[in-house]
This record gives structure tokens, sequence and C-alpha cells, in this order.
């Protein structure tokens, strides 16, 4: 079956500019999650999603950073006014309620210029 | 301290070698842990998951020490398919929130 999936691979913006990063999680999967990996450092978390509903935002580094995902399927993660440092891979990843595998996508890789 | 730590490599080890990853967790109330597997420039994949009695999955063994608050994992007669770099992933508590470790590289040489 199709896993998750996330466009698009690859972002390239200029400092200041508005980026929005899709995630298709596995079908039937209702938590979803957000993580941001810089070279050399593992997936750090952003934000966790429970169906609708943001569980747990704590991981977001700023109000310039948001996510979505309004009918518990696909969401999507908006960066306003990026930075350089921002750059990196943005991972999303799904899971079944309760369980305990995340099955991740291949990632967008966002460059700041 | 961190949450999650582990020594970041790398690991240089001969083919047919065994090598043993530690990664140490500061939340005494975790519950799930974990091994994930990172090829280069790739995304993250589940290895296998650490049970309080230990586990083996073929040439992999994983352990829990919830005393030290340390996990670790074993690999036996290493391959070089097995290069990567290895995440420690432990839940922070409650749901299903986890926190990643830097991850540990392994090179296996020929």
């Amino acid at each position: 079956g199709a896993g998750v999936s996330q466009t698009p691979s690859n972002k390239v913006t200029e400092k200041g500019k508005y980026v929005e990063l899709r995630c298709d999680p596995i079908s039937g999967h209702t938590a979803l999650y957000w993580y941001r990996q810089s070279l050399g450092q593992g997936p750090e978390f952003l934000i966790y999603f429970q169906g609708t509903g943001a569980a747990d935002d704590s991981g977001l580094p700023n109000d310039r950073f948001f996510a979505v995902r309004p009918e518990g399927s696909v969401s999507t993660l908006k960066i306003q006014r990026t930075e350089r440092g921002d750059s990196a891979v943005y991972l999303c990843a799904s899971s079944l309620m309760g369980g305990r595998e995340q099955f991740f996508g291949p990632g967008t890789r966002l460059t700041v210029l | 301290r961190k949450e999650v730590e582990q020594d970041p490599g790398p690991f240089n080890v001969p083919e047919g070698a065994t090598v043993a990853f530690n990664c140490t967790y500061s939340n005494s109330a975790s519950q799930s842990f974990f091994w994930y597997r990172q090829d280069c420039r790739k995304e993250p994949k589940l290895l296998m998951s650490v049970y309080s009695s230990g586990n083996e999955d073929g040439r992999f063994t994983a352990q829990l020490n919830r005393a030290s608050q340390y996990i670790s994992l074993l690999i036996r007669d290493s391959k070089l398919s097995d290069s990567a770099t290895y995440l420690c992933v432990v839940n922070s508590g409650g749901y299903q929130k986890v926190t990643f470790g830097t991850g540990t590289k392994l090179q296996v040489i020929p």
C-alpha cells in the first residue's frame, strides 16, 4: 500500500517568503507528526495531531510556524517570513491511534537563501 | 541534560564484528523505547521496539535498563548493509510524543 508522501521534495525560497509543506499520511492513520531534522541531528518534534486537532504543538519554534489538518488526513505545515535558520529537512510521520510505530515520509528539504 | 543522548560516532567496524550502542534518557517516566535506522538522505524507519525483558531480532538485540535509564542495541556479525545512522527514540510520557537522539553513525568496512 501507499506510504506517507510529502510534497514538494525540495523547496528553495528566499528569506522573508511564505512556504507550505504538505503531508499525505497512510490511509487510516489518525496520528500525524511533523519533525524538523538538521544535518547531523535527529528529528526534532514540532507538532502532533490526533485527528483534526493539534494534541501537542509545543515543538513549534515560534509563531511563524503553523500547521493544520482540517479533515483529519492531509496536513500542511506553514512557515511565514522564512529565515535562513529554517533550512532543514521537514519530516512527516503517521501512525495508528495507540500505535507504537511511526511511518515517515521522505521529507521536504527546505532551503532558505 | 538532553532528554535522549547518544554517542554520535562514527563507529567504524570490520565486517563480521559485533558492535554495541548505548543511549541514555532523562525522563524516568518514559514507557516506550525504540531503535530506528536512517540511511543517508532517507527517512527513519523502525528497526525494533525495546521491551523491558530485552528482545532479539536476528542479529540485533535490544535491551533496556530502567534503573540506569539507558537502552542498548547490539549488532552481531555486522554486514556492509548495516552501515547507517541508528536513532534512539524514547517516548516523552503520556501519549505518543517521542524524542529522538542525535543518532549514532555506523560504518561497516569490508
